[in-house]
């Protein structure tokens, strides 16, 4: 069974500085990976996804996360955070489930950019 | 851009109305999904349709139902409502060729039931 760990429910940083929002997971096979992204009143948005090529996954807004086997993480991170990047982040798994895929999200983290 | 339209952005009801959710995309996917969202909270998956068949619903109360007429639209019927059914519903679909799961979301209903 699959199932994703969010380390902090939320992060806060200030504008330019390193962002980390952390995820780990659990599969019993291989799996794919994403991050998603939350602005106020929207769905959600892929940010990035790995899905068994390179593990350094380089995504939309600056982002890029590396998928570390022998860690079981997938931790997304940015090297100068923007007041926009301010948002809800969600860090899903997939596994193949009766022929279909049906991602299991982590609880989310809030990113908070102070100026 | 999203690519899934969602009808209508907001919505309030009382709990003896009936009304619909509505959810519709042209990238030629061919499962679609209904989630609920509470406020600071990951979505809560509801119902797939895959390939225009109900092949997931997960333990969702029969005041919701769903409904795919064709591959394009997606449909949630809403009867008899509580007021804890006021959330964020999402619709999204993913393809179903190469598939990993990626979903593509729509903006989001956001219901309220007084």
């Amino acid at each position: 069974a699959q199932s994703v760990t969010q380390l902090g429910s939320h992060v806060s940083v200030s504008e330019g500085a390193l962002v980390l929002l952390r995820c780990n997971y659990s599969s019993s096979v291989p799996p794919y990976l994403f991050w998603y992204v939350q602005y106020p009143n929207q769905g959600l948005q892929l940010l990035l996804k790995y899905t068994s090529a390179a593990t350094l996954v380089k995504g939309i807004n600056g982002f890029e996360a590396e998928f570390k086997k022998s860690e079981t993480s997938f931790h997304l991170t940015k090297p100068s955070a923007h007041m926009s990047d301010a948002a809800e982040y969600f860090c899903a798994v997939t596994e193949p489930l009766g022929g279909s895929y049906i991602p299991t999200f982590g609880r989310g983290t809030s990113l908070i950019v102070h100026p | 851009d999203t690519e899934v339209t969602q009808t209508p952005k907001h919505l309030v009801m009382g709990m003896t109305n009936k009304k619909s959710l509505k959810c519709e995309q042209h990238m030629g996917h061919r499962a679609m999904y209904w989630y609920k969202q509470k406020a600071k909270k990951p979505p809560e998956l509801m119902f797939v349709y895959s390939y225009e068949k109900l092949s997931i619903n997960e333990s969702v109360p029969s005041r919701f139902s769903p409904e795919c007429p064709n591959s394009s639209l997606l449909n949630l019927h809403l009867h008899a409502l509580q007021p804890e059914d006021s959330a964020l519903y999402l619709c999204a679909s993913s393809s179903r060729q190469g598939n990993t799961g990626e979903l593509f979301f729509g903006e989001g209903s956001r219901l309220t039931v007084l």
